[in-house]
């Protein structure tokens, strides 16, 4: 099983910042990662798929980039909107795998 | 456009059985593989399993085997995910999520084991 490992756990940062976001697989992913959005109680949003690629409707200032294990999400300004859980997913191999999560929250 | 309903919420006493239905709409339900992920409270995503709506085809995570039986009715464009011998540990929102690229999630069905 393909292992994620996202980090930081947790990032503080302002509105307006700069969020970066990493995701680590333990073996070649083939660009099969997304990235996903999710608030308290609601069910995660896609917002990256195959590495670089943004998801109907997603504002231009989240972006991905990456390739073969390592993988990084990144959102240019903060929008008060985007303090949420950030996970990274694969599915290159079965079973899908999924990493722990990065906590964006208001510093 | 794509869409899935999940079934309601349920709550059930230990040792019991739960069945969670997922109603696909806005696509052909035979293309896709379909998925169910398990959320405990304030944890992460765990993949459990999918099927091929088209043969009926399954594979579940080693962890789920043996308790988790996922089927489907074409008719209806339905699938199911049961499990079976609840406990405590399986209070978690359970979440259907279509495969492919631009994977679709259902809404999630909160399924509470208390005695």
């Amino acid at each position: 099983e393909i292992v994620l490992t996202q980090s930081p756990a947790t990032l503080s940062l302002s509105p307006g910042e700069r969020a970066t976001l990493s995701c680590r697989a333990s073996q070649s992913v083939r660009s099969y990662l997304a990235w996903y959005q999710q608030k308290p109680g609601q069910a995660p949003r896609l917002l990256i798929y195959d590495a670089s690629n943004r998801a109907t409707g997603i504002p231009a200032r989240f972006s991905g980039s990456g390739s073969g294990t390592d993988y990084t999400l990144t959102i240019s300004s903060l929008e008060p909107e985007d303090f949420a859980v950030y996970y990274c997913h694969q599915r290159s191999n079965w079973p899908w795998t999924f990493g722990q999560g990065t906590k964006v929250e208001i510093k | 456009q794509v869409h899935l309903v999940q079934s309601g919420a349920e709550v059930k006493k230990p040792g019991a059985s739960v069945k969670v239905s997922c109603k696909a709409s806005g696509y052909t339900f035979t293309d896709q593989y379909m998925n169910w992920v398990r959320q405990a409270p304030g944890q992460g995503l765990e993949w459990m399993g999918r099927i091929n709506p088209k043969s009926g085809d399954t594979k579940y995570a080693q962890k789920f085997q043996g308790r988790v039986t996922m089927t489907r009715d074409m008719s209806i464009s339905t699938a199911y995910m049961e499990v079976s011998g609840l406990t405590s540990d399986d209070t978690a929102v359970f979440y259907c999520v279509t495969n492919g690229a631009t994977a679709i999630w259902g809404q999630g069905t909160l399924v509470t084991v208390s005695s």
